[in-house]
């Protein structure tokens, strides 16, 4: 049974452009919620997506945008990349009745230079 | 809002000895808590969690918590440390997402 993957492990983009990370939630799972985690910080609530919705959502700007298919895969977009946008985002999965276990993906590291 | 706070930044400890990481919560009905374990790049894995019920709750790995709600508390225990436990800790309080804490480096010398 796999777990929750991330991709890409690693990415390097330039001030101002654009990336999109993905996330594949654990097999069964319908609710991906995305983090952000800056260097020696605790990761920080982007938001939540069920039923390909956005449910819930932290204190990111809109840049900070997402989606979720059919397949309850999701993914991050980021636009107009600011220096500050360098960490790690963190994607987990749970069960729509169960958002209190969530279970965590490796994560993707963004170097924004 | 419901927050958690961790008031040590690092911690060492020697292999064998015993290891307590302290975390704060603020939280008014019942919280939902959580201790997760971060290893270098790596995501995150639960250690353990609390819901309600007993107050000293068992995790993986060894590990340990008790929850006080006279203390707002929820420190995580084991009783002897192995190199391997040297890694980042978070605690977390749960509504509809999770809030964590700055987190604690355990660094672990032989």
């Amino acid at each position: 049974d796999a777990g929750v993957t991330q991709s890409p492990t690693h990415l390097i983009k330039t001030r101002g452009q654009q990336v999109t990370l993905r996330c594949s939630p654990k097999s069964g799972h319908d609710t991906v919620s995305w983090y952000q985690q800056a260097l020696g910080q605790g990761p920080q609530f982007i938001f939540q997506y069920y039923e390909e919705e956005e449910r819930q959502r932290g204190n990111f700007p809109d840049r900070f945008s997402g989606h979720q298919f059919p397949n309850y895969s999701s993914e991050l977009n980021v636009n107009a990349l600011l220096l500050g946008d360098s960490a790690l985002y963190l994607c987990a999965s749970s069960l729509a009745a169960r958002v209190d276990e969530q279970f965590f993906g490796p994560g993707t590291r963004l170097t924004v230079l | 809002a419901q927050s958690v706070t961790q008031p040590d930044i690092h911690i060492t400890v020697s292999e064998g000895a015993s290891l307590e990481l302290r975390c704060n919560y603020s939280y008014g009905a019942t919280p939902y808590l959580f201790w997760y374990v971060q290893s270098p790049g790596q995501g995150l894995q639960l250690l353990l969690k609390y819901f309600s019920g007993d107050t000293l709750v068992q995790g993986i790995k060894g590990f340990e918590a008790e929850f006080k709600r006279s203390q707002s508390s929820f420190n995580l225990r084991k009783p002897s440390v192995h190199w391997s436990d040297a890694a980042e800790y978070f605690c977390a309080v749960n509504d509809y997402k999770l809030s964590f804490g700055a987190g604690t480096t355990v660094t672990v010398r032989a």
